[in-house]
Parts: structure tokens; sequence; C-alpha cells
């Protein structure tokens, strides 16, 4: 079985302050993570992945996350916010049984104030 | 272009109506998925399909049909929409290759209304 736990369904910064949205993750097999981030009305994007190779994983537009297997977690920051992060990101864990199921969290909003 | 189409993006139609979601994606990838989208509840998979005539239920198939005849093509049939099925749904598809964990590949989304 695998899920997946965003810890904050909103977070909301100011321009050129950090982003950090937390990700926890359970699962039964060596997983892979990915994030994705959704604009409004638009489809779902992937931001970046791991898959076991290395545990900094980088991104498009600035963005990193660190897989860090001892405490389950995937967080995903970015040094400065722009006003163009506004948007949806969601977390997700797939394994390598099971048809390499997707297993989404609920999602963070990220709002960006100038 | 390598891209992920649905049609219709938008639809309004009443409880009872049969309707179909078209989905297609010309980047022959072997595996394809719906999924909807609701407030606070992430996206949850409705059916989704490893190969051509190889289909599986998700989380949430209640009410929905699916099939899988060709491999660019997955639509989703909804044989006597109901008002709970008023949502955001996504076609997704990816490669075979690296165990089934590779990226997914989205459509930009059909937002249905059942009144």
């Amino acid at each position: 079985a695998q899920s997946v736990t965003q810890l904050d369904s909103h977070v909301s910064v100011s321009e050129g302050t950090p982003v950090l949205l937390r990700c926890n993750y359970s699962s039964s097999y060596s997983p892979s993570l990915f994030w994705y981030v959704q604009h409004p009305n638009k489809g779902l994007q992937l931001l970046l992945k791991y898959t076991s190779a290395a545990t900094l994983v980088k991104g498009i537009n600035g963005f990193e996350a660190e897989f860090k297997k001892s405490e389950t977690s995937f967080h995903l920051t970015k040094p400065s916010a722009h006003m163009s992060d506004a948007a949806e990101y969601f977390c997700v864990v797939s394994g390598n049984t099971n048809a390499g199921k997707s297993t989404f969290g609920d999602g963070t909003t990220l709002t960006v104030k100038p | 272009e390598a891209q992920v189409t649905q049609n219709p993006r938008y639809l309004i139609t009443v409880t009872g109506k049969k309707l179909t979601v078209t989905c297609s994606q010309n980047m022959n990838h072997e595996y394809m998925s719906w999924y909807r989208q609701d407030p606070g509840l992430g996206l949850r998979q409705i059916y989704y399909s490893m190969n051509v005539e190889v289909t599986d239920k998700g989380d949430v198939p209640e009410g929905y049909k699916v099939s899988r005849k060709e491999k660019r093509n997955f639509p989703l049939i909804l044989e006597s929409p109901s008002p709970n099925q008023t949502s955001l749904y996504f076609c997704a598809s990816r490669q075979a290759s690296g165990g089934w964990t590779g990226e997914l590949f989205f459509g930009e989304g059909s937002r249905l209304t059942v009144l």
C-alpha cells in the first residue's frame, strides 16, 4: 500500500521569499516520487521526479526537492518565489508494482503576495 | 507536438443523459488513465488501461465505463450521469518503460456539470 500526505493545504509567501511545500509518503516498495504543478484551468505539469538516483532533485523554474528516506519526506523548495509560481501543487508517489499506480496528495495551494 | 487531447473541455448535462468524454494521445503510450479532481481531494483514479483491450478499475469506478480499442484512444463513458459526478476530469498517459513509474502526461481537463 502507498499513501501521500501534503502537510499544508494552503501556503502563502511574499514574492522573493523562499517556498517550502511539505510532502510525506508511505510505500511498501522503492517508490518513485513526483511533484506536479497545476495552474488555473490547466492540466498538471511535471515539476520534478525522484526515481532512486540522486536524492536532491532539480526541476523546472528553480524548484528542487530532497528525498529523505529516513524521514519518508519529499519536500519541495524554491529559494525565491515569483508571482507566476502561484498555483496548486501535487505530490505523487508511484510504486513498482500494482501497475505502477500513482497516488496523489490532496494538493497545496501556493499564494504569492506582491 | 506531444499531447493528450480531451473533448469536450466543458459540458453541462442533465441527470441520466449518456455522455462520452474522449481522450487521445499521440505519444504511443501504453498506459492511459482517467482521474477526477474534486476540491480538497486531490486526483482520484477512475479507470486505467495498461494496453489495448486491457482495462481495470481504479479507486472510484462506480458509474463510469471505459474502453481501449486503439492504443491512442481511451474514452470515458457515463451511462447515466448523476449530480455527484459533477467534477473536473483528467486523462493522462505514460510509457510502459521504467516499471510504470515514468512521468504522466495530462490533458487539459474536462469540466462536467450534471444538473
